[in-house]
C-alpha cells in the first residue's frame, strides 16, 4: 500500500521569501508523485507531476520539486513565493503500473501555505 | 480550455435521505472518479469508473454509494441513506487516458454536502 506523509500542517512565509513544502512518500513499488494545489473554494489543481527521467520537475507558477528516491521525497519549492500563493498543496502518489482502477491518487494530508506581507 | 463541472456546488439534506451528486467530465474523457474530502482532513479516493463499469473502490465506497454514466456525458455519485458523517466535499475528477499516457487528472470544484 502507498502512502504520502506532509509533515507540515501550516507553514507562514514572508511574501518574496524562498519555501519548501516537505513531502514524503512510502511504496513498495516504483511510483509516479504529483503536487495539486487547492485554492479556496475551488478544485484540485495539478501543479507539477514526476513520472519518469529528470528528476527535478518544473510547474506551473514558478515552482519545482526534486524526486529524490534515496530519501523517498518529493519537496515542493519555489524561490520567492507571491501572495497569491496562499492556498493548500496536497502531495500525491500514484502507482505506475495500470491497474483497473486506471491509476487512483493517494493524497497526503495537506500544507496550508500561508504568504504574508 | 475543457473543465470537469460539477453541480450543486452545495447540497443540503436531512439524514436518511438519498443524494444524488452531479459530474459532467471532460468530453474525450475515458477515465472517471470520485473522491471526496472531510473538513480538515486529506482527499481520499473513493471510486474509479472505465468502461462503464466500477475498476476499483475504496473501503468507504459501501453499498451505501453508488455511480452511474446515464447518458455519455454524466457521471453521478449517488448515496442512498445519507449519515452525518457523509458530509464532506466530493470531488469528480476524469482523464483521458492511463497516467502512464502523461495523461493529467482533472478535477471538478467540488459538492460541498451537509447532511443535518
Amino acid at each position: 500500500a502507498q502512502s504520502v506523509t506532509q509533515l507540515d500542517s501550516q507553514v507562514p512565509v514572508f511574501e518574496e521569501a524562498p519555501v519548501e513544502l516537505r513531502c514524503n512518500y512510502s511504496s513498495s513499488v516504483s511510483v509516479y508523485l504529483f503536487w495539486y494545489v487547492q485554492y479556496p473554494n475551488q478544485g484540485l489543481q495539478l501543479l507539477l507531476k514526476y513520472l519518469s527521467g529528470s528528476t527535478l520537475v518544473k510547474g506551473i507558477n514558478g515552482f519545482e520539486a526534486e524526486f529524490n528516491k534515496s530519501q523517498t521525497s518529493f519537496h515542493l519549492r519555489k524561490p520567492s513565493v507571491h501572495i497569491s500563493d496562499t492556498a493548500e498543496y496536497f502531495c500525491a502518489v500514484s502507482d505506475p503500473i495500470l491497474t483497473g482502477g486506471g491509476n487512483k491518487l493517494t493524497f497526503g494530508t495537506g500544507t496550508q501555505l500561508k504568504v504574508e506581507l | 480550455e475543457p473543465e470537469v463541472t460539477q453541480t450543486p456546488s452545495h447540497q443540503v439534506t436531512q439524514m436518511g435521505q438519498e443524494v444524488i451528486l452531479r459530474c459532467v467530465p471532460i468530453s474525450n474523457h475515458l477515465y472517471f472518479y470520485w473522491y471526496r474530502q472531510i473538513l480538515g482532513q486529506k482527499v481520499e479516493f473513493l471510486v474509479s469508473f472505465y468502461n462503464n463499469e466500477i475498476s476499483e473502490k475504496s473501503e468507504i465506497f459501501d453499498d451505501q454509494f453508488s455511480v452511474e454514466r446515464p447518458d455519455g456525458s454524466n457521471f453521478t455519485l449517488k448515496i442512498r441513506s445519507t449519515k452525518l458523517e457523509d458530509s464532506a466535499m466530493y470531488f469528480c475528477a476524469s482523464r483521458a487516458g492511463p497516467v502512464h499516457y502523461n495523461s493529467p487528472l482533472h478535477f471538478g470544484n467540488g459538492t460541498r454536502l451537509t447532511v443535518t
